[in-house]
């Protein structure tokens, strides 16, 4: 089945403790991407990856790192989390490559408390 | 990237035709419209995309006027289960690779019984 997987799904930590989100797509996606949810402020773009090791920001990228080593996975690592960033997080891969397609599909979420 | 503007709560019945109207006056040549579904604590699920006139998918129909500066999501006979939050996006999918996106706030559909 076509997905996109992160882990864990839920994560509760203390502030400075590093951790890290993991996402992995089986679709053979070239690009990939990072968001954080919350409520009121929609879905904001944190990083994208376009390919192995093509990684840019997006609008939220402070406190939080990337890395795009094989293509199907792009974990989201935060190296010493604040409170700030308790959020729900979605990892997303695109169809594109293929001329217009615009299409991400997106993971199940992750719910991350920094307490 | 063009910003968006869509209301931001629309009411409607289970088998009423919706309409959603999203605004984006400064839209480039080369930008694509595409919208998404998101249900609560899920991530967002693509719907249809389009460039100009209308396209129509098993689930809706999307209406770009000639001059493309809105769009308008057309969901046939809704019913309880369309109750989510609806995002018009606006891309250069070509160039970008369709990763750098702006969601915006979303237009929130809440379909009564």
């Amino acid at each position: 089945e076509a997905q996109v997987t992160q882990n864990p799904r839920y994560l509760i930590t203390v502030t400075g403790k590093k951790l890290t989100v993991t996402c992995s797509q089986n679709m053979n996606h070239e690009y990939m991407s990072w968001y954080r949810q919350d409520p009121g402020l929609g879905l904001r773009q944190i990083y994208y990856s376009m390919n192995v090791e093509v990684t840019d920001k997006g609008d939220v990228p402070e406190g939080y790192k990337v890395s795009r080593k094989e293509k199907r996975n792009f974990p989201l690592i935060l190296e010493s989390p604040s409170p700030n960033q308790t959020s729900l997080y979605f990892c997303a891969s695109s169809l594109t490559g293929e001329g217009f397609s615009y299409e991400q599909y997106f993971g199940p979420g992750t719910r991350l408390t920094v307490t | 990237l063009a910003k968006t503007t869509q209301p931001i709560s629309m009411d409607s019945y289970e088998g009423q035709e919706v309409n959603i109207t999203c605004s984006h006056n400064n839209i480039a040549t080369n930008d694509y419209i595409t919208w998404y579904q998101q249900f609560p604590s899920q991530g967002p699920r693509f719907i249809i995309q389009g460039y100009k006139t209308k396209v129509t998918n098993e689930v809706a129909s999307l209406f770009i006027p000639a001059d493309r500066k809105s769009s308008t999501l057309s969901l046939p006979r809704v019913s309880l289960s369309d109750t989510a939050v609806y995002y018009c996006l606006v891309g250069d999918g070509l160039n970008t690779g369709g990763f750098k996106t702006i969601f915006g706030a979303g237009t929130r559909l809440f379909v009564k019984a």
